[in-house]
């Protein structure tokens, strides 16, 4: 079955600091892969999705950038992280045409 | 640009009662409608969700929801909510054939004993 791993599950950066999340997928080949922001209110806004290594494509004009190196691989990151950043980072993943999102357990991240 | 509309971001429900949230969306063309849970504590799950075929959908736990086509809604139903059933509820869309899944802002649902 897949899998998606998220980590870390918590996560207190300065501002200006850099980031770096990592999500890895197991039990599938060839996903396309998601990051989406969760903020209370707003709902889960897509950052990025990928639909295969080295493909990004980017939904927000933000300080962030993702990269795909390998296939079962997704890392979200940043060179300064700014206070707006803050919030719930959640990978998702889908197999096939007609299959949903199966979402990670997410990354809690407070930017101070 | 496609968007996904809950207008009720908080609801109070005694067990027993009836539930229904709205969801509207704005797109052209194919549609795929899904309903996704967030238990408190929990990850993300889904619920159910709508390709083509029987615009009713039944999914977990006794959910469904009904695809209007020419109302451009998705509403989520149960018939008699329990305690457990208190979380997050999403409405997401994605354009058929596209990539890309568009969230609701989500509604609270308390559910009281």
């Amino acid at each position: 079955s897949q899998t998606i791993h998220q980590w870390p599950a918590t996560l207190v950066q300065p501002v200006g600091s850099p980031l770096s999340l990592e999500c890895t997928v197991e039990g599938t080949s060839n996903p396309n892969l998601y990051w989406y922001r969760q903020a209370a209110g707003r709902g889960l806004q897509l950052l990025f999705y990928s639909v295969g290594i080295g493909q990004i494509s980017s939904e927000v004009p933000q300080n962030l950038s993702a990269s795909r190196p390998q296939d079962r691989q997704f890392i979200l990151s940043s060179k300064k992280l700014l206070l707006s950043d803050s919030g719930f980072y959640l990978c998702a993943l889908r197999q096939g045409e007609n299959s949903p999102l199966h979402f990670g357990n997410g990354t809690r991240l407070t930017v101070t | 640009a496609q968007s996904v509309s809950q207008h009720n971001h908080h609801v109070i429900l005694s067990e027993a009662a009836s539930l229904e949230l709205g969801c509207n969306y704005s797109y052209g063309g194919t549609v795929n409608l899904f309903w996704y849970v967030q238990y408190p504590g929990q990850h993300l799950q889904l619920l159910l969700k709508y390709f083509s075929g029987d615009p009713l959908v039944k999914g977990i736990k006794g959910f469904e929801a009904e695809f209007i086509k020419s109302k451009f809604s998705f509403n989520l139903r149960k018939p008699s909510v329990q305690w457990s059933d208190t979380a997050e509820y999403f409405c997401a869309a994605k354009g058929g054939g596209g990539n890309k899944l568009t969230f609701g802002t989500g509604t609270q649902l308390k559910v009281e004993l």
